[in-house]
């Protein structure tokens, strides 16, 4: 039973270009959730979804950033007009339940130059 | 609010050590659970325990055990006889789960830990 599969590991983007990352939950999880890891900060939560739906944005920044959990297809986290400050490892996680406990995937390391 | 307090930003001991990994947390939720995850230097975040506010029992998972603590809002986790392979951040975290809780996870600083050979 494979984890979570996130994809790229790595990113690099220039200023101003998009950038999507992708999160493939576990067989059976339909719970989703996206967190971001600055340099030197803790982790922090961005955004919950279930499946066509967002739960929970709270801790989406109000601009450029966006996410989606299609019917059919991985979760996307999208950041648009990316700057210095979006570079971060972004962890999304799995969970078959709300509370059952989290498998996160690998990360995607986030780089803007 | 809620909120997670790992007060030790680095710990570097030497292997065969114990030591211990201190959390404190903040929550007006009587139902909630509280979370140990392990970030090794290859950057993943592993999954160590999940304990839920009714259960203070202390669990012992092999030379790793968690002694949970209402009283105080603790939460501390204990590494026996410590080995190099131990060496990485570890973050408390906690989820409310009163009602309208989401299971987001709201996680402590973390606590870097070094094990010397």
């Amino acid at each position: 039973n494979a984890g979570v599969m996130q994809n790229p590991r790595h990113l690099v983007r220039r200023r101003g270009q998009e950038a999507r990352l992708r999160c493939s939950p576990m067989k059976g999880h339909s719970h989703v959730y996206w967190y971001r890891q600055l340099p030197e900060e803790g982790l922090k939560f961005m955004v919950y979804l279930q499946k066509e739906n967002i739960i929970d944005e709270s801790g989406m920044p109000k601009e450029r950033f966006s996410a989606e959990f299609p019917k059919e297809g991985p979760s996307i986290l999208r950041i648009q007009q990316v700057v210095r400050g979006d570079s971060a490892a972004y962890f999304c996680a799995s969970s078959p339940q709300v509370d059952y406990g989290y498998t996160f995937g690998s990360g995607t390391r986030l780089t803007v130059v | 609010a809620q909120k997670v307090t790992q007060a030790q930003t680095e710990i570097s001991v030497v292997e065969k050590e114990d030591v211990t990994l201190d959390c404190v947390y903040e929550t007006r939720d009587t139902t909630y659970y509280l979370f140990w995850y392990k970030q090794p230097p290859s950057g993943e975040l592993v999954f160590l325990i999940r304990r839920n506010s009714f259960d203070e029992q202390n669990e012992i998972s092999g030379r790793y055990s968690w002694n949970f603590q209402k009283s105080t809002s603790s939460f501390n986790f204990t590494i026996t006889a410590s080995q190099v392979v131990d060496s990485a951040v570890y973050f408390c975290a906690l989820s409310e789960g009163d009602s309208g809780n989401t299971g987001k996870l709201i996680f402590g600083q973390g606590t870097t830990l070094q094990v010397k050979p």
